[in-house]
Order: C-alpha cells, then structure tokens, then sequence
C-alpha cells in the first residue's frame, strides 16, 4: 500500500534551517507529484509547494518563496524539504502528502505522511 | 489569491443527523475544482471529496458535495461516530497557491 514515511520530530533555534524527509514505497513513486503542508498548533492548513516526480520542477507558495527548497533523491525514493531562516512562527506539524494525479499534477492529495513536528524556540 | 470562508465553525450534532458545511470562495473557483478533507485528532487529513461533487476512493456515499462558483457545500447525510472531526475545503482552480479554508468542527451534540 501507498506510504509516505516521513522524519522525526526537530527542535531549532531561530535563524537555522531545518531539513524533513519523506519516503515514499509502495507505488511508482515516478508517476507521481509531491506537495509540502503545514499546519500551525490548533490552526488550519496551508499549501508550501509542490515538486516533479523527476525533481527538476518545482513549484512554491510565494510567500515562502527564498526560503524553501524541496529536492528528490530518487535513488532513495524520498523527497525533502528544506526551510530556511526560521521564525517562531514557522513552529507546525509538516506533512507531505503525494498528488492524485498519475503523472500529472490534479492538485489534490490522497495520500499523506504522517507529519513531523518542527518547532522554533530560542 | 483564493480566499475560502467556511461556517459554521462548528457544527454540533447527534449521531444519525444530518450535516450541511459551507465553503465560500472569494472568486470563482474554475471547473469547480474543489475538494474537502477529513482531519482527525492527531491524524493527517483524508481526501472525501475532489471536483466539487466526486467521492475519493473508499469514501462511503453518505459523503457528497456540490456547488460551482463561488458556493460549495459538504453534506454528510447520516453522522456516524467516527465522522466527527474538523473538514477543511480546498481551491485548486487557481494556483499557486494552492489554499484551503479555516476549518469545520463537526461535534457530537
């Protein structure tokens, strides 16, 4: 069955980056695009971005634009996201979550990893 | 960028009764592309619904949404137990960004 697997839980200090995994098995994970959701404590969802199946497209909201990056190596079937300069409010549970579509994007998500929690404290 | 308004915030009922939330979108959705999600407690959220009215795979027909435009509604015709949980609505006509709406809690009453 599908799985996304995603890294542990990270605590930074503000100003540093942090780096989540995603691991994905039990599909051609090459027919399908990869998105990155966030969600504050007791807050809603919010989109960050989305990358290719191949990695070389990429596609980010642009209010973390220069600040995200989100790469595959595809040799280990896992997507990363990395976020930069982080601010107390960049504290939220991350999820990646796999698109609908085969091979295209539909923009929806029918499977999702089980998020990691990345909190921002000094 | 797409602004999505759920209500009611809550929505507080008994097992067996019916539940009607509303997104409303700030522009018009195109091709009603609209989905709703489930979240539970600690969980990630679950795809129900994709182009407005279509059920995700495995989501039971008590399950249903319709609308276009601006309006959309999830409707869930029978609660039961394990359907209580926050529902969020999602534009993707027009992206990036992609956005959802802030949220219903569906209660048991």
């Amino acid at each position: 069955q599908v799985q996304l697997v995603q890294s542990g839980a990270e605590v930074k200090k503000p100003g540093a980056s942090v780096k989540v995994s995603c691991k994905a098995s039990g599909y051609s994970f090459t027919s399908h695009y990869i998105h990155w959701v966030r969600q504050a404590p007791g807050q809603g969802l919010e989109w960050m971005g989305v990358i290719s199946p191949s990695g070389d497209r990429t596609s980010y909201a642009q209010r973390f634009q220069g600040r995200v990056t989100m790469t595959w190596d595809t040799s280990a079937s896992t997507v990363y996201m990395e976020l930069s300069s982080l601010r107390s409010e960049d504290t939220a549970m991350y999820y990646c979550a796999r698109d609908s579509g085969r091979g295209r994007a539909t923009l929806t998500f029918d499977s999702w990893g089980q998020g990691t929690l990345v909190t921002v404290s000094s | 960028e797409i602004v999505l308004t759920q209500s009611p915030g809550t929505l507080s009922l008994s097992p067996g009764e019916r539940a009607t939330l509303s997104c409303r979108a700030s522009q018009t959705v195109s091709s009603s592309y609209l989905a709703w999600y489930q979240q539970k407690p600690g969980q990630a959220p679950r795809l129900l619904i994709y182009g407005a009215s279509s059920r995700a795979t495995g989501i039971p027909d008590r399950f249903s949404g319709s609308g276009s435009g601006t309006d959309f509604t999830l409707t869930i015709s029978r609660l039961e137990p394990g359907d209580f949980a926050v529902y969020y609505c999602q534009q993707y006509g027009s992206s990036p960004p992609l956005t959802f709406g802030g949220g219903t809690k569906v209660e048991i009453k």
